[in-house]
């Protein structure tokens, strides 16, 4: 059981370019998420997913899109990547139906510098 | 509106010492669910705690404790005798229950000296 696994760990782009974050769980879990946390802040949910094929926005969308083809796999893409893009990348899960009622599973998180 | 607040940026302390990291939340659902999660400096974040409105029994896990005060919409985290293995950035969340979205604080960096 691997729990929640991401690659990469790390990746650098230059302005304009474009990648997938790719985020895979193991556990069941139905529901994902995407974060993002800049030095020294908290998380900021960038998308969210109830299971597969329902994906919503969370917080700071802009500049991400996603999907969920599959109950396993979250993928997070960066189109046209900018400098206020770099952060570092957590994937989530979380199982149940309750929704926030319970804990969520991160993975390692990917580093991303766009210069 | 939701909003968990951890007012302590760093705290410095030396090993041995007691500690406690505050966590003030805000919210007008009457279920919902709090949680502490630690990020060492290894990066990853690792649930400790989940804890929901209608249980207000402090817990006690080994050395870490938790104060639940629904009268004052905090849920802080006690380390007791601190060791330098518990250096980390630890952050506290909320959870309405039936939403699928937790609100982070913005941490608190724990930082215990040999």
């Amino acid at each position: 059981n691997a729990g929640v696994t991401q690659t990469p760990k790390f990746r650098i782009l230059k302005i304009g370019q474009s990648m997938t974050l790719q985020c895979t769980q193991d556990m069941n879990h139905n529901y994902m998420y995407w974060y993002r946390q800049d030095p020294g802040m908290g998380l900021k949910l960038i998308y969210y997913s109830v299971g597969a094929g329902i994906t919503d926005k969370g917080e700071v969308p802009n500049g991400y899109n996603v999907s969920r083809s599959t109950t396993e796999d979250f993928p997070l893409r960066l189109e046209l990547a900018a400098p206020s893009q770099t952060s570092v990348y957590f994937c989530a899960s979380s199982p149940g139906l309750a929704g926030g009622s319970y804990e969520q599973y991160f993975g390692p998180g990917t580093r991303l510098t766009v210069t | 509106a939701q909003k968990v607040t951890q007012a302590q940026t760093e705290i410095s302390v030396v090993e041995k010492e007691d500690v406690t990291l505050d966590c003030v939340y805000e919210t007008r659902d009457t279920t919902y669910y709090l949680f502490w999660y630690k990020q060492p400096p290894s990066g990853e974040l690792v649930f400790l705690i989940r804890r929901n409105s209608f249980d207000e029994q402090n817990e006690i896990s080994g050395r870490y404790s938790w104060n639940f005060q629904k009268s004052t919409s905090s849920f802080n985290f006690t380390i007791t005798a601190s060791q330098v293995v518990d250096s980390a950035v630890y952050f506290c969340a909320l959870s309405a229950s039936g939403t699928y979205k937790y609100i982070f604080g913005t941490g608190t960096r724990l930082k215990v000296l040999a």
